[in-house]
């Protein structure tokens, strides 16, 4: 298939381990930012989202930090397992029309 | 399979010829969005159909693109006089409206154009 993201940042981590995925958004003015998943060959996947009058939220395996203050979001991901590794988008929500601004991906590496 | 899905999912044309893809969104999704995405990058917003309006349109959306969704349903694509720098992975998304809140979209596999 073909390759998402040749020139990413990668994180290493191993099986078992906690990853963060760190990413800064932009725009004050969003009300919505959303982490998604892209897997070679494939179109990105939603992962878990958060309102910009939220701090933080917990979804299964995974938590999103927001910090308005320096606007800056991240991605946790507890236990990582080898089906985790793909490549990691922050987006935001730009207008009221629901159009996604993504940042810079991360490339998540598992390792057995 | 009820997702987003893209026909097709590979194409390779000469630089000057005319491309067409077509995106069928989630079937009772009414917002369908298209997006490019360049090797190394996030997918970048192209244009946005709610039914069969569409309401938005990126300064990337040269001339030479024009986007309808004729019913409200499915969606084409065009880029015609197609140039080397249109390679790239074209993504479709849909969504379901919802009063006050995020509205997730889905994405479908894309179509990779290579011009050669």
């Amino acid at each position: 298939g073909e390759s998402v993201g040749l020139h990413l940042p990668t994180l290493s981590v191993q099986e078992g381990d906690n990853s963060i995925i760190n990413c800064a958004y932009s725009n004050s003015a969003s009300d919505y930012f959303i982490w998604y998943k892209q897997e070679s060959g494939k179109g990105p996947q939603f992962i878990i989202d958060i309102r910009s009058n939220m701090d933080k939220r917990q979804g299964q395996r995974v938590t999103v930090l927001l910090n308005k203050t320096v606007k800056h979001l991240s991605l946790q991901i507890a236990a990582t397992q080898p089906g985790d590794s793909a490549v990691y988008f922050c987006a935001e929500k730009a207008g009221g029309y629901n159009k996604l601004i993504f940042g810079a991906g991360t490339r998540l590496a598992v390792h057995p | 399979d009820t997702g987003v899905s893209q026909d097709p999912r590979h194409k390779i044309t000469k630089r000057g010829q005319n491309v067409t893809f077509r995106c069928d969104p989630i079937s009772e999704h009414n917002r369908l969005y298209w997006y490019r995405q360049t090797l190394g990058q996030g997918p970048e917003f192209l244009t946005y159909f709610q039914n069969e309006a569409q309401l938005e349109k990126s300064r990337l959306l040269s001339d030479r693109f024009s986007a309808e969704r004729p019913k409200g349903s499915f969606s084409t694509l065009e880029i015609q006089r197609t140039e080397q720098g249109d390679s790239a992975m074209y993504l479709c998304a849909s969504s379901l409206e919802r009063i006050r809140s995020y509205n997730e979209q889905f994405f479908g596999p894309g179509t990779r154009l290579t011009v050669l």
